[in-house]
């Protein structure tokens, strides 16, 4: 079974301010890796992922999530952040014994980005 | 290409009652997954559809049902509905095997008096 888990509930930041999302998983399994955004009252959009080869991945949006094995995380990045970028941030993992379809969520970041 | 797409949007039931939410997969997709997300919390996995057939299941009582039909559409039927029932339910879809990405829609809110 999978656990995540996303220790901020709310990131408070200021425009064109780096942010980081932190998440941590377990697993006794490979996993394969997630990042959703929620904006809101839509569904959730798939912001990246990691699913083998290089460990940093990017988003076409500036976002970077880097998979570190050692200490089971995959925490989300952008270097400058926009109005536009609040939103709510979820963190997946699924097993590969599983697949893509049955994803464990952690129960998200809010993102505020005020001017 | 038609993305994902759920009704009702928005509903109200009464404890004991029973409810269907429907779902219509994006174009091309076979594999159909519902989610709940109570508030201030993630999506969790109900169940997951392929082939018309149940193909993996979540942690959710028996009265947690569905179908899949011919054209990969997708209902979601909850029988004697609790206060804690309240929740967006979530669809979403993605090609069998694909490539790690599942397509939410917007979801159904449902409230439960």
């Amino acid at each position: 079974a999978q656990s995540v888990t996303q220790l901020d509930s709310q990131v408070p930041v200021f425009e064109e301010a780096p942010v980081e999302l932190r998440c941590n998983y377990s697993s006794s399994v490979s996993v394969y890796l997630f990042w959703y955004v929620q904006y809101p009252n839509q569904g959730l959009q798939l912001l990246l992922k990691y699913l083998s080869g290089s460990t940093l991945v990017e988003s076409i949006n500036g976002f970077e999530a880097e998979f570190n094995k050692s200490q089971t995380s995959f925490h989300l990045r952008k270097p400058s952040v926009h109005i536009s970028d609040t939103a709510e941030y979820f963190c997946a993992v699924s097993g590969m014994n599983t697949g893509f379809q049955k994803l464990v969520f952690g129960t998200g970041t809010r993102l505020l980005v005020s001017p | 290409e038609t993305g994902v797409t759920q009704s009702p949007t928005h509903l109200i039931k009464t404890r004991g009652q029973q409810v269907t939410l429907r779902c219509s997969s994006q174009s091309g997709h076979n594999t159909v997954s519902w989610y709940q997300q109570a508030l201030g919390q993630g999506p969790q996995f109900i169940f997951q559809y392929y082939r018309e057939e149940e193909n993996g299941r979540g942690n959710f009582p028996p009265r947690f049902s569905g179908l899949q039909f011919p054209n990969y559409s997708s209902e979601l039927n909850v029988n004697a509905l609790e206060l804690d029932d309240s929740a967006l339910y979530l669809c979403a879809s993605s090609p069998r095997g694909g490539t790690g990405e599942l397509f939410f829609g917007e979801g159904s809110r449902l409230t439960v008096l």
